[in-house]
């Protein structure tokens, strides 16, 4: 079975500077690694997700990711956050063959200004 | 033309009642799921229906019990609602498996 860790419950972080929020994973097989943004009393949204191909994966927002299989790490990065950013952020795996998809415990990003 | 949509999205009562939460997608998708969402913001999911078929039935209390009458609608049925019940409950749906969910905005369950 999977499981994915996020290694920082929150990150604050000021405008406009750039910001990462880590994800590493535990699988015996390949993985389909994701990545969402729940805002304020909201349901999640995807923001990127890698299933193949090349290991940076660009998603919405300005947000992309890089996928190390020799770290199994799945770190998520934005050049430059604004306030809109602020928001919890959820790491996912599916190991593709079954239908579940893990979440971490979730990383809230705080952007002041 | 909200893609999964959820109803009610509050929904408030005593320990002890039974409640129901709909969810319908109109994304054309096959597999529906339905998550819990505890204070700590873990999500963890519940079940997981594919073509009206059960597929993943997690370690959930046999008070909770999905109903999906077509591969568009997946309910959640709660019997004897519990304190610790008390969750932000998510649906969600895809099409190909491990490709990505839609997510609903969510149903904030409070039991008092």
């Amino acid at each position: 079975a999977q499981s994915v860790t996020q290694l920082d419950s929150q990150v604050p972080v000021f405008e406009e500077a750039p910001v990462e929020l880590r994800c590493n994973y535990s699988s015996s097989v390949s993985v389909y690694l994701f990545w969402y943004v729940q805002y304020p009393n909201q349901g999640l949204q995807l923001l990127l997700k890698y299933l193949s191909g090349s290991t940076l994966v660009k998603g919405i927002n300005g947000f992309e990711a890089e996928f190390n299989k020799s770290q199994t790490s799945f770190h998520l990065r934005k050049p430059s956050v604004h306030i809109s950013d602020t928001a919890e952020y959820f790491c996912a795996v599916s190991e593709g063959s079954g239908y579940a998809l893990n979440f971490g415990k979730g990383t809230s990003l705080l952007v002041t200004p | 033309d909200t893609a999964v949509s959820q109803t009610p999205k509050y929904l408030v009562t005593q320990m002890g009642n039974d409640k129901s939460i709909k969810c319908e997608q109109n994304l054309g998708h096959d597999t529906m799921y339905w998550y819990k969402q505890d204070s700590k913001k873990f999500l963890k999911i519940m079940f997981s229906y594919n073509n009206k078929e059960l597929i993943i039935n997690e370690t959930v209390p046999n008070r909770f019990s999905p109903k999906s009458p077509d591969k568009a609608h997946l309910n959640l049925h709660i019997n004897s609602l519990e304190l610790g019940d008390s969750a932000v409950y998510f649906c969600a749906s895809s099409q190909v498996k491990a490709q990505g969910y839609t997510f609903g905005s969510g149903t904030r369950l409070t039991v008092v």
